[in-house]
Parts: C-alpha cells; sequence; structure tokens
C-alpha cells in the first residue's frame, strides 16, 4: 500500500535559516504530491502540489518542493523562515491507480522557529 | 466559489454518549468527501470517504460511522463515544474526476470524550 513518510516529527530552525522539511513516498509509479501546512487548532491550507510537468514547484509563502522521482521524495524548502511559518506540515500523496482518489498523510513535522 | 463548513467547532462529551459531526459543502456538486481524524502525534487517519450519495467506504473499524444522506452533506456519527474517540475531526472535499486535485479543509472539530 501507498505511504508516506515524513523523516523528523520536529524541525527547529532560527529565523532567517533555511527550511527543509523532508518528505518521501513508497510507489514504483509517481503519485501526486501535496504539502499541507495547519496553524493550531485550525483546518489544513494547500502549499503546493506536484501533479506533472516542471519537477521543481513553487507554492504560497516563499515555500517551493522539489520531487525527485530516482529518490522517491518531495521535499519541502523555504531559504529563510519567518516566524509566521511556526505550524505543524503535512506531505501527503494520491495514487495514481484505483478511483477515489484518497489522499493519504505523512505523519506530519512541526516547525519551530527561533527568533 | 466553493466553500466547506463543519460544526461545531468544539465539542466535549461523556463516554457513552453519541456523536454527530456534520459538514456541508457549498459552490460544487457532487464531490468526494472525506473524513479524517487526527489524534496527537498521529498524523491524519482517513476514517471514511465517499464518492457520492448513500457511497461510504470505511477505511479503519472502530466505533464510528458515517453517512450521506444529500450530495454535499457529510455526517460523521457515533452511538457511544470512547474516550478513545478524542481528537482532532476534519472534513475535507475533492472534484470528483479529478485524480490529481487537492483536498480542501473545513476548519475542525476538536472533539474531548470525558
Amino acid at each position: 500500500a501507498q505511504s508516506v513518510t515524513q523523516l523528523g516529527s520536529h524541525v527547529s530552525v532560527s529565523e532567517g535559516a533555511l527550511v527543509l522539511l523532508r518528505c518521501n513516498y513508497s510507489s514504483s509509479v509517481p503519485p501526486y504530491l501535496f504539502w499541507y501546512v495547519q496553524y493550531p487548532n485550525q483546518g489544513l491550507q494547500l502549499l503546493l502540489k506536484y501533479t506533472t510537468g516542471a519537477t521543481l514547484v513553487k507554492g504560497i509563502n516563499g515555500f517551493e518542493a522539489e520531487f525527485k522521482k530516482s529518490e522517491t521524495s518531495f521535499h519541502l524548502t523555504k531559504p529563510s523562515a519567518h516566524m509566521s511559518d511556526a505550524a505543524e506540515y503535512f506531505c501527503a500523496v494520491i495514487p495514481p491507480s484505483g478511483n477515489t482518489g484518497k489522499l493519504i498523510f505523512g505523519q506530519g513535522t512541526t516547525l519551530q522557529v527561533k527568533p | 466559489s466553493q466553500t466547506i463548513h463543519q460544526w461545531p467547532a468544539t465539542l466535549v462529551q461523556p463516554v457513552g454518549s453519541p456523536l454527530s459531526l456534520e459538514c456541508t459543502v457549498e459552490g460544487t456538486s457532487n464531490p468526494n468527501l472525506y473524513w479524517y481524524r487526527q489524534a496527537a502525534g498521529r498524523g491524519l487517519q482517513l476514517l471514511f470517504y465517499s464518492v457520492g450519495i448513500g457511497q461510504i467506504s470505511s477505511e479503519v473499524p472502530q466505533n464510528l460511522s458515517a453517512s450521506r444522506p444529500q450530495d454535499r452533506q457529510f455526517i460523521l456519527s457515533s452511538k457511544k463515544l470512547l474516550l478513545s474517540d478524542s481528537g482532532f475531526y476534519l472534513c475535507a472535499w475533492r472534484k470528483a474526476g479529478f485524480w490529481n486535485t487537492e483536498a480542501f479543509f473545513g476548519q475542525g472539530t476538536r472533539l474531548t470524550v470525558v
């Protein structure tokens, strides 16, 4: 079954530092890939998505992610962290087969931004 | 534009009491609908999904059930709550027929079973 692994349940960076949140998927066929952000006690907001085409995807709030098929990865980055980036981040996939479009999530990574 | 409404925002219920959480979507027709549960440190667990009225698929055997009485209405229920049912419940919708589109989430319901 398709699965998503987010390495590191907690990541801490200083304000202005590079943000790198890791995501790997398990599938021989590339799935559709998404990153979501969740602020406390709120729903999830889409940051960016990869379906086909360019492997470097730009999203909102200065985030971007690169799809690397050879590494089965879809890591999320941001060049310079802001305090407002502190939140929980989820990587998610939709398997390319089947007719339900089930969105399968990783366990999430909590990003802490230190002043 | 499409919107998703989920209520209530918070709920405290005693063990053994019933549960009904409601989710409605506006501005689209025949959406795929989903219920997720988020427990502390456990990510998002897909509980139920629906591709049409009366069509419910369960992902995890549990104390909960779901129903879709109308095209854009999705209800999560329980006859008798357990302590382990506590968590943050999220409803989501996706555009039907487009397998590469993202899901849109409601604001969630924080359920505490006491």
